[in-house]
């Protein structure tokens, strides 16, 4: 079945530091790929996406390029701020077997951001 | 502001009672789901449902039940037959495949 592995947390890092998040995935198909953060006791956001091989996805200065030969996702950033610290989830969508886009989402165990000033 | 409304944010149950876990959308999205999130596991589906009046077990069902009869709205109910319920409930949305997601229910044991 469908999997995705995100390296083990908790990331700590300082204000400004570059970061990097693995995520890994085994899916039939071809999936969607997605991050998502969640702040301390709110609920998901959807970070980036990118829907097939080789796109970018990017936003508030993350990114993630889609990796089909190495089945990867990671999550990057220049240079992290404090207001970064959350929780992030990388996640993959495979289409329902109709092809609608109503497929389940799949995700890694969360990785814990916490940047210190 | 359309979103995704989970109520209540906080909920305690006592050992042997059903609850039931409000999520409502105004985003006029067909599918939702319902996740549940432990400490280290990441989200998990429990039900989700793609159109009104039909719904489809998530990977881990037993114990819950759900109802879809308003586009709008789809309750959880946690039952007695959950033998481990305390934890994290998320509810989310979609349309097209990328999901919205409310603000999450904590449900502990008393």
């Amino acid at each position: 079945g469908d999997s995705v592995t995100q390296m083990e947390g908790p990331v700590t890092l300082s204000e400004e530091a570059f970061l990097t998040i693995n995520c890994t995935y085994t899916a039939t198909g071809y999936p969607s790929l997605f991050w998502y953060v969640q702040y301390p006791g709110e609920g998901l956001q959807l970070l980036l996406k990118a829907t097939k091989a080789d796109d970018k996805g990017s936003n508030k200065g993350f990114e993630a390029t889609y990796r089909k030969e190495t089945t990867s996702f990671h999550l990057e950033k220049g240079s992290v701020q404090v207001s970064d610290s959350a929780v992030y989830f990388c996640a993959l969508r495979t289409p329902n077997a109709g092809g609608t886009s109503y497929g389940k989402l799949t995700f890694g165990q969360g990785t814990i951001l916490t940047v210190h000033p | 502001d359309g979103g995704i409304t989970q109520s209540p944010k906080y909920l305690f149950r006592k050992e042997g009672q059903n609850v039931t876990l409000s999520c409502e959308q105004n985003l006029n999205h067909d599918a939702m789901y319902w996740y549940r999130q432990d400490p280290g596991q990441g989200l998990r589906l429990i039900y989700y449902s793609q159109i009104v009046n039909d719904f489809q077990k998530g990977d881990i069902a037993e114990g819950y039940s759900v109802s879809r009869e308003k586009k709008e709205s789809f309750p959880l109910t946690v039952t007695s037959a959950q033998k481990n319920p305390t934890a994290f409930y998320l509810c989310a949305s979609s349309i097209t495949g990328a999901k919205h997601f409310g603000d999450g229910t904590r449900l502990s044991i008393l």
